[in-house]
């Protein structure tokens, strides 16, 4: 089955500590990207990577960072998390760049305090 | 940066009624999405409509886009319980841009 899995689903963190939020997807798609969903904001992209090692920066990339050494992986790591950071975040594959149909994952939902 | 902008923000209707969303957005677009998202999960594509044309169908789904007003509505008819969900839109770029940019979404809710 076709599908990108993330891993956790919740997450409840301390400020500070480290984290890295797993993304795999199994369909060979170039283009994998992630989002985080807040209340009246909708979708906004943190990074994205047009295929392996290549990466780059979303609309929201502060205080994150990402990799893409194998094209189905793409984690995204908070080195050092805030309350800010609290949210839904989703990560997302396409068969090339974004004008394609984007397949998500189910999400995280990440809470720092 | 938010691209589209749906409306309404927020629909009630009963079950076998219609529901129409609208999504209208600022730039030049390869393509229009719809997305559906059910409470906290993640979102599964819908229709995908090109810039080239004007009207699409799948299943109950209808799909529209204007490119000279740069808006696009999506019809769901007869809908049923299971179609209360959230709704976005989400604009495809042109030229060398590459990704999707979403908007806040429609939350429909259908009931019996």
């Amino acid at each position: 089955e076709a599908q990108v899995t993330q891993n956790p689903r919740y997450l409840i963190t301390v400020t500070g500590k480290k984290l890295t939020v797993t993304c795999s997807q199994n369909m060979n798609h170039e283009y994998m990207s992630w989002y985080r969903q807040d209340p009246g904001l909708g979708l906004r992209q943190i990074y994205y990577s047009m295929n392996v090692e290549v990466t780059d920066k979303g609309d929201v990339p502060e205080g994150y960072k990402v990799s893409r050494k194998e094209k189905r992986n793409f984690p995204l790591i908070l080195e050092s998390p805030s309350p800010n950071q609290t949210s839904l975040y989703f990560c997302a594959s396409s068969l090339f760049q974004g004008g394609t149909e984007a397949f998500f994952g189910q999400g995280t939902r990440l809470t720092v305090v | 940066s938010q691209q589209g902008e749906e409306d309404p923000q927020a629909l009630s209707i009963q079950e076998g009624e219609n529901a129409t969303m609208n999504c209208s957005y600022k730039t030049s677009i390869n393509n229009l999405q719809w997305y559906r998202q059910n409470s906290g999960r993640g979102l599964v594509h819908l229709i995908l409509i090109r810039s080239n044309e004007r009207e699409k169908h799948s299943g109950r789904l209808r799909v529209t886009l204007d490119t000279s007003k740069k808006s696009s509505s999506l019809l769901i008819t007869a809908s049923r319980a299971a179609d209360t969900a959230s709704y976005f839109c989400a604009t495809g770029p042109t030229g060398t841009a590459s990704k999707l940019t979403f908007g806040t979404g429609t939350r429909l809710q259908v009931t019996l």
